[in-house]
């Protein structure tokens, strides 16, 4: 029962251009979102996060985008550099320390 | 502060044989889950401890099973492997504070090979 949905298993692009992540859930219990980024051979690591209360979280070069009447969020980084290459995860939890992960996305950047 | 830790870092086992895997959080931290990595599953949810009671579980068959401990530390065991086991199993922890989602922070897991 897969909740939490990124349909695109890999994504290139060109150093300096925009990258976008999508990620779709079922599940409208889910309240938190979250994105995390995972090098080979390491755990993943935390990027950024937003709450349902808001539709728009940005950091730095990353900006989370949550839509949650289409139950869509995406992940935009602006501009994309090499060391952006990496599996980006899509997480989200209904506040209850259940948190359900994404099939990831393997993202390139070509420089 | 010394990061989650995961023992072993590489494991093979045959078919049939039972595995246990460790996992030591970030100091403070009272939460532990577990995840299985596999390509194009992603992150499977296995089960959340938190001060030493299973808080969470997953759709993972009853051959999967953990345990915590009093110091947090936690434990995972996979009991009559299959193929279908190999993979990734990761470890996050946090503070684990009821009704609030807090990142996870992950260990760089245990490669599970079954042969």
């Amino acid at each position: 029962d897969q909740q939490v949905k990124q349909n695109s298993p890999s994504l290139s692009v060109q150093e300096g251009r925009i990258s976008i992540l999508n990620c779709d859930y079922t599940n409208s219990m889910f309240d938190y979102f979250l994105w995390y980024k995972k090098y080979p051979a390491e755990g993943p690591t935390f990027l950024i996060s937003i709450s349902s209360i808001k539709d728009k979280n940005e950091d730095g070069r990353f900006t989370v985008f949550l839509n949650k009447s289409a139950k869509h969020l995406s992940l935009h980084i602006v501009p994309s550099q090499p060391g952006d290459s990496a599996v980006y995860f899509c997480a989200a939890s209904a506040y209850n320390n259940d948190m359900r992960f994404g099939a990831g996305t393997r993202l390139t950047v070509k420089p | 502060k010394a990061g989650v830790t995961q023992t072993p870092r590489y494991l093979i086992k045959t078919r049939g044989q039972q595995v246990t895997l460790s996992c030591s959080p970030i100091s403070g931290h009272r939460s532990v889950s577990w995840y299985q990595q596999t390509p194009g599953q992603g992150l499977q949810f296995l089960f959340e401890y938190f001060s030493e009671t299973q808080r969470n579980k997953g759709n993972f068959p009853g051959r999967f099973s953990g345990r915590q401990f009093s110091n947090s530390r936690s434990e995972m065991n996979v009991s009559t492997l299959e193929l279908g086991d190999s993979a990734l199993y990761l470890c996050a922890s946090s503070a684990g504070g009821q009704g609030v989602v807090e990142k996870l922070f992950f260990g760089s897991g245990t490669q599970l090979s079954v042969l």
